[in-house]
């Protein structure tokens, strides 16, 4: 079945740094993928998605392509900023589950 | 605004007892699921519904029960029989089941505890 796998966190870093998540899938056929973010308290949302290789999905800064070659689909931003600190997930649909898979979030801290 | 609303925002448990949580989408959405959060984990699938009258379950069902009378509503059960049911709930859904194309929705959850 299909399998996500991204970095432990939690990730510190200083406004204005640049952030990389990464995250690498296992699945039979093509996946779509898609990054979540969850604020505190909150639900998840969607913050950005793509369903074919090579795709790049971008959304608020943020950015991360379907690699194929590599099944990966790393979430990066040229420059955080405060109000970016949540979790961070990285979700797989579709191949022979049917089913979203998530990966274990990545808590993001950003400090001033 | 269309959305999902899931209700109560926190919850507690006595030990022995039932209690039902409540997800609400005014998106017309076909599709809705019910995911279990736990600190450092994934969220791992407990239910999900295709359509009106029909569900199915997830990984992690047992302990839990559901019902899909209104194409809006989803309610969950948490049961006696679920032993450790402290965790954090997200009710979710989508368009249609199957289309890979389409996120799912997440509404903002409730917390469970057990007193």
């Amino acid at each position: 079945g299909n399998s996500v796998t991204q970095m432990e966190g939690p990730v510190t870093l200083s406004e204005e740094a640049f952030l990389t998540i990464n995250c690498t899938y296992t699945a039979t056929g093509y996946p779509s993928l898609f990054w979540y973010v969850q604020y505190p308290g909150e639900g998840l949302q969607l913050l950005l998605k793509a369903t074919k290789a090579d795709d790049k999905g971008s959304n608020k800064g943020f950015e991360a392509t379907y690699r194929k070659e590599t099944t990966s689909f790393h979430l990066e931003k040229g420059s955080v900023q405060v109000s970016d600190s949540a979790v961070y997930f990285c979700a797989a649909y579709g191949g022979a589950t049917n089913k979203l898979i998530f990966g274990t979030g990545t808590l993001l801290a950003v400090q001033p | 605004d269309g959305g999902i609303t899931q209700s109560p925002k926190y919850l507690f448990r006595k030990e022995g007892q039932n209690v039902t949580l409540s997800c609400e989408q005014n998106l017309n959405h076909d599709a809705m699921y019910w995911y279990r959060q736990d600190p450092g984990q994934g969220l791992r699938l407990i239910y999900y519904s295709q359509i009106v009258n029909d569900f199915q379950k997830g990984d992690i069902a047992e302990g839990y029960s559901v019902s899909r009378e209104k194409k809006e509503s989803f309610p969950l059960t948490v049961t006696s029989a679920q032993k450790n049911p402290t965790a954090f709930y997200l009710c979710a859904s989508s368009p249609p089941w199957g289309d890979s194309n389409q996120p799912q929705h997440f509404g903002d959850g409730t917390r469970l505890s057990i007193l």
